[in-house]
């Protein structure tokens, strides 16, 4: 079974513009989960998706956003970017509310 | 105030010299412990779930255990591949599905 999958594996951008991350969850789960990771930070969470609706998110400004597909893939994008966003970003998916999460290995954003 | 505490931050331990690392929570309401293992460059893999005090689990030299307030990952005898970051996260019950972690405990094991 596929585990879940993130592209591309490392961005470097520039401060002000946009990135897109992509994330394909494990066959068979609904729900994607994005989270930063930042240098000697623990894992912060940024947005949730089920079944197409975002249901929850963190403690981040708007532009930190995304979607999810009919095909339960997602897309996290970040405007105006910052160099504080440099980080991993990390996608997981669940198969249902009391599962555990299970992630793939992240996109490393590098912003210059 | 942190909700989920990881104690210690940083543990080196000789190949076999077995040890605990902390997970402890303020919140109440828990409604699942998860343990991760997390490796440089890598997200974190999935070890166990726990869900109510009293309750353990186990995987080869790893066994983690669940009170109220605390959950403990026991090592017992481990070997340099045991070296990784270990995360705990907490779901509550008034969270939706929405996780919080620790910041990890940092384990390098010594041949």
């Amino acid at each position: 079974e596929a585990g879940v999958t993130q592209s591309p594996t490392h961005l470097i951008k520039t401060r002000g513009q946009q990135a897109t991350l992509r994330c394909s969850p494990i066959s068979g789960h609904t729900s994607v989960y994005w989270y930063q990771q930042a240098l000697g930070l623990g894992l912060q969470f940024l947005l949730w998706y089920d079944e197409g609706e975002e249901r929850n998110r963190g403690n981040f400004p708007p532009r930190f956003s995304g979607r999810q597909f009919p095909n339960y893939s997602s897309e996290l994008n970040v405007n105006a970017l910052e160099l504080e966003d440099s980080a991993l970003y990390l996608c997981a998916s669940s198969g249902g509310i009391n599962q555990p999460q299970h992630f793939g290995d992240g996109t490393r954003l590098s912003i210059l | 105030e942190d909700q989920v505490t990881q104690s210690p931050e940083a543990l080196r331990l000789q190949e076999g010299e077995s040890s605990s690392l902390n997970c402890s929570y303020t919140v109440s309401g828990l409604r699942g412990l998860f343990w991760y293992r997390q490796d440089p460059g890598k997200g974190p893999e999935f070890l166990f779930t726990l869900y109510s005090a009293g309750e353990e689990k186990e995987k080869e030299r790893l066994k983690a255990t669940l009170t109220k307030k605390e959950s403990f990952l026991h090592i017992t005898a481990p070997k340099p591949e045991d070296s990784a970051t270990y995360l705990c996260a907490v779901r509550f019950s008034n969270t939706g599905n929405q996780f919080y972690f620790g910041t990890g405990t940092s384990l390098t094991v010594i041949p």
